[in-house]
């Protein structure tokens, strides 16, 4: 089945560092990729639509210049928290799908905890 | 109005229950419905996927849409312990529109 890998699984940065966590699509060319972003006990919040080749599609309040999406292949996505601050401790998840199967296949998230 | 309600919990049955879970929304162009399980500091797993209205059964899992009331319900048969976990559904409408709108998620506790 469709598998994603996503690392680091968790990071610790200090306030005003960068951040980077990357998604890969293992058996299948991804097109499109999604981040999201889930706070404690909360459900999954969309942060952007990461295309391949093209500018990714940010959702209404994400800040596009700190946190820059870059899908320079059909396999790999990445997420990069810029000049990171304590409120952005949170669990970023990424997701893709796999056109020879149904629904929507997840990473296994990271864990950023910016002290 | 939130587009997908989902009673977020939590949820305690004792190991061998019947567990429903539920959804509602409000947009009628959904059409592909989700549920997906998480456990504690993992991503989510895709458990079921449907279509169209009506049952569509894997296992111990029993999906169901009812697209006339805006329903959706997912139904763990015998539930054991390692079924303890957040369960999400998950919908959106297709076609060029890939993005996934999902409930807040429903803590289920098995108990042994």
């Amino acid at each position: 089945g469709a598998v994603v890998s996503q690392h680091p699984s968790w990071v610790i940065c200090k306030s005003g560092t960068s951040v980077k966590i990357e998604c890969r699509s293992l058996d299948f060319q991804a097109t499109t990729m999604f981040w999201y972003r889930q706070f404690p006990k909360q459900s999954l919040m969309l942060m952007a639509t990461s295309n391949e080749g093209s500018k990714a599609t940010y959702e209404q309040g994400v800040e596009k210049d700190k946190f820059l999406i870059n899908h320079a292949s059909l396999t790999l996505s990445t997420l990069t928290v810029t000049s990171a601050h304590p409120e952005d401790s949170s669990f970023y998840i990424c997701s893709a799908k796999d056109n020879r199967a149904h629904g929507y296949t997840f990473g296994s998230g990271t864990r950023l905890t910016v002290v | 109005q939130k587009e997908v309600e989902q009673d977020p919990g939590p949820l305690s049955v004792p190991e061998g229950a019947i567990v429903s879970l539920n959804c509602t929304y409000s947009n009628s162009a959904f059409q592909y419905f989700m549920w997906y399980r998480q456990y504690s500091r993992k991503g989510p797993e895709l458990l079921m996927y449907t279509y169209s209205s009506g049952n569509k059964e894997d296992g111990r899992f029993t999906a169901q849409v009812d697209k006339s009331s805006k329903y959706i319900s997912l139904f763990i048969r015998d539930s054991q312990p390692s079924d303890s976990a957040t369960y999400l559904c998950a919908m959106n409408s297709g076609g060029s529109n890939y993005k996934l709108t999902f409930g807040k998620g429903t803590l289920l506790t098995v108990n042994p």
